[in-house]
């Protein structure tokens, strides 16, 4: 079965600094989905890539599919405390959304 | 767009009784929704996938009969913790896509605490 291993676990960063986050996949990544969650709360949807090397960006986060679709990377430029949260890696076999497999979150604290 | 509502977001309950959570697409119909149990510090865990009108296919290791399915139209789907124990207890979330190879939308989720 497919795992997702993100890293880091967690990162606190100050205000206004860039970070990234990795999700490594078992197997090639067919459809790689990236959540925020906060804690106790739902999941939001943030960006979905399927292609190799494919970038997608939305306001501050962009997220990256690499060319052998087997890690992705979200980027936060300037972070801010609004960006606080858990990110969540998703896949799905063979591009399709059943049964998605998740990491195991990235807890991001964002100091002021 | 792409709302989806669970209900209770809290609820304490003693050990062998039964709970129901109810999950809502508010703003599309969905096709499929899925069941995932969170604990705490650890992943989102798909317990069950259930289709409009068809019975729910459960994960390995998820007793069918203890958590029942049901998803009656494409607005709705439920998930009924029956003789709950504190094992049970945990964060239920739910989601909803509009058809196969769309995005899932996620509720804000269900704490179900067992005594």
């Amino acid at each position: 079965s497919q795992e997702l291993e993100q890293s880091p676990q967690s990162l606190i960063v100050q205000e206004g600094k860039n970070l990234t986050i990795n999700c490594t996949s078992s197997k090639t990544l067919y459809g790689l989905y990236w959540y925020k969650q906060k804690y106790g709360e739902g999941l939001i949807f943030l960006m979905m890539l399927q292609k190799g090397g494919e970038e997608k960006s939305h306001e501050k986060i962009t997220a990256k599919l690499d060319e052998k679709k087997q890690q992705s990377s979200l980027h936060i430029t300037a972070s801010q405390p609004s960006h606080a949260g858990i990110y969540l890696c998703g896949a799905g076999p063979q591009g399709g959304s059943e049964k998605l497999v998740f990491g195991k979150g990235t807890k991001l604290t964002v100091n002021p | 767009g792409a709302v989806v509502s669970q209900h209770p977001s809290w609820v304490i309950c003693k050990s062998g009784t039964s709970v129901k959570i109810e999950c809502r697409s508010l703003d599309f119909q969905a096709t499929t929704m899925f069941w995932y149990r969170q604990f705490p510090k650890q992943s989102l865990m798909l317990m069950a996938t259930s289709n409009e009108g068809s019975k729910a296919t459960y994960e390995q290791g998820v007793e069918k009969d203890k958590f029942l399915i049901n998803h009656a139209s494409l607005t709705l789907s439920t998930l009924t913790v029956t003789s709950a124990h504190p094992e049970d207890s945990s964060f239920y979330i739910c989601s909803a896509r509009v058809g196969a190879g769309e995005t899932q939308y996620f509720g804000p989720g269900t704490r179900l605490l067992v005594l």
